[in-house]
């Protein structure tokens, strides 16, 4: 079947606009989960979702990041007053039930903020 | 707070032959798993091998192994015969359900 789908791949946006990171997850995964790797490092958390509740987001840099899950799919990331440190790959991750169960991992949608 | 040190930045291994990344993590978690990813220049996560921490006995994948020392909280992954396309970043991620991701290892398998 069909993996974990990111859109867009790449985005460049200027400093102040905001952006939106759309994540499709394997059909039938409850989790759902958002990561950030900055160049050279290895991914660090952002935020998870069981279903449509977003259980955990303790690894929002700011209340400029906002996730969202609301029919328990198709999650969107979003970035509001985009900053130069915001420039990362995003990445997006489901698994099949709730717990540490193996996540799948999306290629990842690379924002550039100019 | 968790952390994950991978301690060789890069590693090189011939073809065919074999070759031991190491992890050390620390977590005050009772209850967790432990996972090897692999990440290719295209940059797609690819779940390599998963061990259970309640599981004494260590996993094992076709050609890839873990030796996994809880008390130590050491998850080395071991690869034998190794393959032109095994080379990638590998990363180590202990969690109970969010991952918490080493710096990672480059391999580089000669011809």
């Amino acid at each position: 079947g069909a993996g974990v789908s990111q859109s867009p791949r790449y985005k460049v946006a200027k400093r102040g606009q905001d952006v939106a990171l759309r994540c499709d997850p394997i059909s039938g995964h409850v989790s759902l989960f958002w990561y950030q790797q900055a160049l050279g490092q290895g991914p660090e958390f952002l935020t998870y979702f069981q279903n449509e509740a977003q259980l955990d987001k303790s690894g929002l840099p700011s209340d400029r990041f906002f996730a969202e899950r609301p029919e328990g799919s198709v999650s969107t990331l979003k970035i509001q007053r985009t900053q130069q440190e915001d420039s990362a790959v995003y990445l997006c991750a489901s698994s099949l039930s709730a717990g540490a169960y193996e996540q799948y991992f999306g290629p990842g949608t690379r924002l550039t903020v100019t | 707070a968790q952390t994950v040190t991978q301690s060789q930045p890069e590693m090189s291994v011939q073809e065919a032959e074999t070759v031991t990344l190491s992890c050390t993590y620390d977590t005050s978690e009772s209850d967790y798993y432990l996972f090897w990813y692999k990440q290719p220049p295209s940059r797609q996560m690819i779940l390599v091998i998963r061990q259970e921490a309640y599981k004494q006995q260590n996993a094992t994948e076709n050609r890839f192994s873990v030796n996994f020392q809880k008390a130590a909280k050491s998850f080395s992954l071991k690869i034998s015969d190794s393959q032109l396309g095994d080379a990638a970043m590998y990363f180590c991620a202990p969690g109970s359900y969010k991952l918490i991701f080493g710096s990672g290892t480059r391999l580089l398998v000669r011809p």
